[in-house]
C-alpha cells in the first residue's frame, strides 16, 4: 500500500520563475494538505483541498495556488519565486478527520 | 493567536536515560493534539492523536500523555534509533482539520 508520493524529490529554480509540486495522496484518502517547512521550523500549513476545491488557507500570499483533481492527486503551484521561498514543501493527505500522513516532500531551492 | 510551543529546543540524551518532552498550546476548544516523529530529509511520522485531559497513548518506548494546557512525549530507556526531531500539532477549532505545529525538539541519543 503506497503512502503519500511527492514529486520531485529536489528541484532549483532562479527568483522570479513558476514552480509545480505534485502529491499523489495515500490510498482511500480524499483530503490533501500543503505545508510549508523552512529549516529548523514545524510545518505551516499553506492550504487544504477537498473535492476539487480549496477549502482552507493559511497565512501566504495569492503566489501560492493549488489544485485538486478528480483522482485526489493535487499540484502546488509558486509563482514569482522569491529566495524566501526555499524550503521543503509537503504533502499530507487524510480521509475525514483522521490523522494526515506525509509524504517526503520537495525540497525547493530559490538562486 | 493560537499557539503551540515545544521545549527543549534540543535534547541529548545517553541510551536508557529516560526523559519527557513537552508541548504546550494556548488553543481553545482544542479538537486533538498529535505527536510526529521526523527523520532528516523525511516528512513526519504519525505517531498518536490526543483527544481530551486525562488520556493515555503508548507505543513501544514512547508514551503520550495530555492535559487541558500541555501534552508530554515520554521516552523510556530510549535507543539511538529514536533520534529524530519530534513535532508536536494541535487540530484548531473549526469545521475543517487545520493544523498548526510547534517547531519541534530535536532528541539525540547516544550510544
Amino acid at each position: 500500500d503506497a503512502g503519500v508520493t511527492q514529486s520531485p524529490t529536489h528541484l532549483i529554480k532562479t527568483r522570479g520563475q513558476q514552480v509545480t509540486l505534485r502529491c499523489s495522496p495515500k490510498s482511500g484518502h480524499d483530503t490533501v494538505s500543503w505545508y510549508q517547512q523552512a529549516l529548523g521550523q514545524g510545518p505551516q500549513f499553506i492550504f487544504q483541498y477537498y473535492e476539487e476545491e480549496e477549502r482552507q488557507r493559511g497565512n501566504f500570499p495569492d503566489r501560492f495556488s493549488g489544485h485538486q483533481f478528480p483522482n485526489y492527486s493535487s499540484e502546488l503551484n509558486v509563482n514569482a519565486l522569491l529566495l524566501g521561498d526555499s524550503a521543503l514543501y509537503l504533502c499530507a493527505s487524510q480521509r475525514g478527520n483522521q490523522p494526515q500522513h506525509f509524504g517526503d516532500g520537495t525540497r525547493l531551492s530559490i538562486l | 493567536e493560537d499557539q503551540v510551543t515545544q521545549s527543549p529546543e534540543a535534547l541529548r540524551l545517553q541510551e536508557g536515560e529516560s526523559s519527557s518532552l513537552n508541548c504546550s498550546y494556548t488553543v481553545s476548544g482544542l479538537r486533538g493534539l498529535f505527536w510526529y516523529r521526523q527523520d532528516p530529509g523525511k516528512g513526519p511520522e504519525f505517531l498518536f492523536t490526543l483527544y481530551s485531559a486525562g488520556e493515555e497513548k503508548e507505543k513501544e518506548r514512547l508514551k503520550a500523555t495530555l492535559t487541558k494546557k500541555e501534552s508530554f512525549l515520554h521516552i523510556t530507556a530510549p535507543k539511538p534509533e529514536d533520534s529524530a526531531t519530534y513535532l508536536c500539532a494541535v487540530h484548531l477549532p473549526g469545521g475543517y482539520q487545520k493544523v498548526t505545529f510547534g517547531t519541534g525538539t530535536k532528541l539525540q541519543v547516544i550510544p
